[in-house]
């Protein structure tokens, strides 16, 4: 079955200071892969997607995040973090054929940044 | 605003009752989607429809409902209401061979006391 990790429930950075947030997936074939960020209130926003092609994909708000196969991992990554990151974080996997866009989402991490 | 259109923003109602959710999905989009999210289960997929057609169920309750009409506006139908449907419900969308690029709205905030 599908799945996906994020082992760190809460993370907090320094303003400026670099970001990476994990995340683990569990599926049989090559799946595609988001990140989504959620502000309080607000509803999900997505930050950048893999579907094929180069493992390094690039966001919106200067995120990045990459694929690694072998580590069943696609972690997003930031090098100069800003107070207005400051959100809610999820991961998800995509599964295609007759289930054309249900994601399976992780837990998310919750982003702090310290000024 | 990300187009999709989702009332009320937030609901209080008591135990036993019923609620209906609606979701206008983005101008184009075929696709509607409803998810809870709740502090116990996270973001669960309930059901996906395409064009007035149920695509695909999640983990919906039987107490639970929706329809997609020839508008594409969808509607979640909650029922026999509990305490732990209190929920966060959102609603995307995505376009026709959108290839899972889905498109959330601000959410329905659900509580039932």
């Amino acid at each position: 079955a599908q799945s996906v990790t994020q082992p760190d429930i809460h993370i907090t950075v320094s303003e400026g200071a670099s970001l990476e947030l994990r995340c683990n997936y569990s599926y049989g074939a090559t799946p595609y892969l988001f990140w989504y960020v959620q502000s309080p209130g607000q509803g999900l926003q997505l930050l950048l997607k893999y579907f094929s092609g180069d493992t390094l994909v690039q966001g919106i708000k200067g995120f990045e995040a990459e694929f690694k196969r072998s580590q069943s991992s696609f972690n997003l990554r930031k090098p100069s973090v800003h107070w207005s990151d400051a959100a809610e974080y999820f991961c998800a996997v995509g599964v295609g054929g007759s289930t054309l866009g249900r994601l399976y989402f992780g837990r998310g991490t919750q982003l702090t940044v310290w000024p | 605003d990300s187009g999709v259109t989702q009332t009320p923003k937030h609901l209080i109602t008591a135990t036993g009752q019923r609620v209906t959710l609606r979701c206008s999905p983005r101008s184009g989009d075929l696709s509607v989607y409803w998810y809870q999210q709740s502090l116990d289960q996270g973001l669960q997929f309930l059901i996906q429809y395409y064009n007035g057609e149920e695509r695909a169920k999640g983990n919906i309750l039987e107490r639970f409902s929706a329809q997609q009409f020839p508008d594409l506006h969808s509607e979640l139908n909650l029922s026999s209401l509990e305490l732990g449907d209190s929920a966060l419900y959102f609603c995307a969308s995505s376009a026709p061979g959108g290839a899972n690029v889905l498109t959330f709205g601000a959410g329905s905030r659900l509580t039932v006391l």
